[in-house]
C-alpha cells in the first residue's frame, strides 16, 4: 500500500507561471518531508524538505507547504523556467526505518512539463 | 567533493545470471541506500548500510543482497535475475545516520534482463 503517494503523474504549465505539485501521504507517524527532482539519465536531486513541525518553507523560488491535519504537501515553483522541466519526487522517511534517516518512501513522482 | 559514483552505467544479463553493482558514496558519507526505480512501482527502498552493517531492508526476496566495505563502499548482489528485475539501481549516500534525512543519489545503473 502507498504511503506517499503523487496522483498526477504529468504537469504542463507555461514558462513564467507557478507550478503547484501535490503529494498526499497516508502514515501520520511521518514528521519529515522531501522533494527530490530528476532528469533523464540522473539520479535523484535533494531539492527541499519540511518538518512536520513547520506548515513552510521556502528556498529562492520552491516553497513546500505541509497540511498536518489533511496529510497533504504541495512544492509551489515561481516562476516556472525551462530548467524545471524534470519529474518531482515526493518522499518521507520509509517505514522500514521508523522514520529514521536511512530509507525514505517515494511517490511514483509528477512529470513537470515547463511550456515556452 | 565528487559525488555519489555508480559502476557499470549499465548492464545487460540473461535471466538465471547473477550480477553486482558498486556504488561509492561521496567522502565522509557513512551510510549507503540502494533503491529499484521501475515504471511501475516507481522508487522503491532495497536496503541500507552504515558501518558495514546492513541495518535496514525493504521488502524485498532474499535474492537482492547487499554489503559494505571499511571504506563505505557497497556493493549490490542480485542472484538468478528474473526479467522483473529490469530497472534503474540507485545509490544513495547521506551523513551522520539520524540527524539528516538528505540523501544524495548517484546516476544509477540500468539494468536489463533478456
Amino acid at each position: 500500500d502507498q504511503q506517499v503517494k503523487q496522483n498526477s503523474p504529468s504537469l504542463s504549465v507555461q514558462e513564467g507561471r507557478i507550478s503547484i505539485l501535490n503529494c498526499d501521504y497516508t502514515n501520520s507517524m511521518f514528521d519529515y518531508f522531501l522533494w527530490y527532482k530528476k532528469y533523464p539519465a540522473e539520479g535523484p536531486t535533494f531539492l527541499i524538505s519540511i518538518s512536520s513541525i513547520k506548515d513552510k518553507n521556502e528556498d529562492g523560488r520552491f516553497t513546500v507547504f505541509l497540511n498536518k491535519s489533511a496529510k497533504h504537501l504541495s512544492l509551489h515553483i515561481v516562476p516556472s523556467q525551462p530548467g524545471d522541466s524534470a519529474v518531482y519526487f515526493c518522499a518521507a522517511p520509509s517505514e522500514y526505518s521508523g522514520g529514521g534517516a536511512d530509507g525514505l518512501t517515494f511517490g511514483k513522482g509528477t512529470h513537470l512539463i515547463i511550456q515556452p | 567533493k565528487a559525488g555519489v559514483t555508480q559502476t557499470p552505467r549499465y548492464l545487460i544479463k540473461t535471466r538465471g545470471q547473477q550480477v553486482t553493482l558498486s556504488c561509492s558514496p561521496i567522502s565522509g558519507h557513512r551510510s549507503v541506500s540502494w533503491y529499484q526505480q521501475t515504471p511501475g512501482q516507481g522508487l522503491q527502498f532495497l536496503f541500507e548500510y552504515f558501518s558495514e552493517t546492513q541495518r535496514n531492508k525493504g521488502n524485498f526476496p532474499g535474492r537482492f543482497s547487499g554489503r559494505q566495505f571499511s571504506n563505505s563502499r557497497s556493493e549490490m548482489n542480485v542472484s538468478t535475475l528474473e526479467l522483473g528485475d529490469s530497472a534503474l539501481y540507485l545509490c544513495a549516500s547521506s551523513t551522520l545516520a539520524g540527524l539528516s534525512y538528505e540523501q544524495y543519489f548517484g546516476p544509477g545503473t540500468r539494468l536489463t534482463v533478456t
